[in-house]
């Protein structure tokens, strides 16, 4: 299984509301990421667990709050977003967070819109 | 820092065209390249990746690219288009900063007409 989930594809929140994406992947990858992706940009890189322990936080602003139940399973919890934070929201994973030449391997992405 | 740059922020190609798809990089160290494909609503898919064991690198459906440092670049080809390539591409180099970070390039949308 060389495949990462994301949950769910497509979610419209309030500012107001509280909400969780969520992220899963059965190839025994050590190494996951959130990205953050705009319309016609680049992905940009939010967060990096590595052995279910955070070791990159990007500056993201604390509305975001990650986290990572067990080796598989990834999730980012939302609270009190702006209308500037709707993006499409990836997550990936590798076999480790070190070397250079590791793959990353993208899930489909979740589509946020923030009224 | 590592950076690359991707000239062309849209390439149009007729079907059976060639298709060339830019990507500069620069880096302080031997760079570790990879070429990724997005298509609509969807994540990225890894096409092919450099890792210094060889400089020229076939990749999936059909794509290569050559690496050539007196160049600094890292090409992307594919000898005949096809409509289901239309797509956004994007050039990477990872970094290593005590953990691997991917530097994306700005991306390129191909375009494919019949």
């Amino acid at each position: 299984d060389t495949e990462v989930t994301q949950t769910p594809k497509h979610l419209v929140m309030g500012m107001t509301n509280k909400k969780s994406l969520k992220c899963e992947q059965h190839m025994g990858h050590r190494a996951m990421y959130w990205y953050k992706q705009k319309a016609k940009k680049p992905p940009e890189l939010m967060f990096v667990y590595s052995y279910e322990k955070l070791s990159i936080n990007e500056s993201v602003p604390s509305r975001f709050s990650p986290e990572c139940p067990n080796s598989s399973l990834l999730n980012l919890h939302l609270h009190a977003l702006q209308p500037e934070d709707s993006a499409l929201y990836l997550c990936a994973s590798s076999q480790d967070q070190r070397g250079r030449n590791n793959e990353q391997f993208f899930g489909p992405g979740t589509r946020l819109t923030v009224l | 820092a590592q950076s690359v740059t991707q000239l062309g922020s849209h390439v149009s190609v007729s079907e059976g065209a060639l298709v060339l798809l830019r990507c500069n990089y620069s880096s302080s160290v031997p760079p570790y390249l990879f070429w990724y494909v997005q298509y609509p609503n969807q994540g990225l898919q890894l096409l092919l990746k450099y890792t210094s064991a060889a400089t020229l690198v076939k990749g999936i459906n059909g794509f290569e690219a050559e690496f050539k440092k007196s160049e600094t670049s890292f090409h992307l080809t594919k000898p005949s288009a096809h409509m289901s390539d239309a797509a956004e591409y994007f050039c990477a180099v990872s970094e290593d900063t005590g953990f691997q970070k991917l530097v994306f390039g700005t991306g390129t949308r191909l375009l494919v007409s019949p």
